[in-house]
């Protein structure tokens, strides 16, 4: 079973910029969560999909970053403007039980 | 508020022993979830173990187990005949509302562990 896929695995942009990350689930996973994680902290969700509807997006910061489930598979998570404390790694993870199974993340650099 | 110390920000460990990663939560729900996940430095989270809060015995995976003290709220992670390849990044996390539900994961600061030949 493939896990989940994320792209591109590294990115250098300056502030103000945008960017995308894109995010695969497992095949028949139901539900999507977007993670940030700065250095040195464990993550945190920004939003959480069940199919292509948000359950959790009270940590995602509206103003600059948005996120989309259009067809309750694979997602994209945007950030416009970039700022400098947007450097992290971003996660993308999905389960279909109560266990969540984590992609390889984006580490975003925005400098 | 639900909550997740881990106290230890690094251990060190010989190749071939046991080693234990502590982790206290603090939750107002009878129903939850406590997890422990892997990072290496390659990034990825890696699902180890996970314990609900009302399985009577300790979870066991492998080499992994879950020393779960409900009345301490303590969940610690031990690892048996420690490898070199578990040097990595060790998070403990906890769900409320476990299980279902849609209720986030919230994830301690982490222990990175190294481990020596």
């Amino acid at each position: 079973e493939a896990g989940v896929a994320q792209s591109p695995r590294y990115k250098i942009i300056e502030k103000r910029q945008s960017v995308a990350f894109w995010c695969n689930p497992i095949s028949g996973h139901a539900t999507l969560y977007w993670y940030q994680q700065i250095l040195g902290q464990g993550p945190k969700l920004l939003i959480q999909f069940q199919n292509n509807g948000v359950v959790d997006d009270s940590q995602l910061p509206k103003d600059r970053f948005s996120a989309e489930r259009l067809k309750g598979v694979d997602s994209t998570l945007k950030i416009q403007p970039a700022k400098l404390e947007d450097s992290a790694v971003y996660l993308c993870a999905s389960s279909k039980g109560s266990v969540e199974f984590f992609g390889p993340g984006t580490r975003l650099t925005v400098l | 508020a639900q909550k997740i110390t881990q106290t230890q920000p690094g251990m060190f460990v010989q190749e071939k022993e046991a080693v234990t990663l502590d982790c206290t939560y603090d939750t107002s729900d009878q129903s939850y979830g406590l997890f422990w996940y892997k990072q290496p430095s390659s990034g990825e989270m890696i699902f180890l173990i996970y314990q609900g809060s009302y399985d009577e015995q300790n979870a066991t995976e492998g080499r992994y187990s879950l020393n779960f003290q409900k009345a301490r709220k303590s969940a610690n992670l031990v690892i048996s005949a420690s490898q070199l390849g578990d040097s990595a990044m060790y998070f403990c996390a906890m769900r409320e509302g476990w299980p279902g539900g849609y209720n986030k994961l919230i994830f301690g600061a982490g222990t990175r562990l190294a481990v020596h030949p």
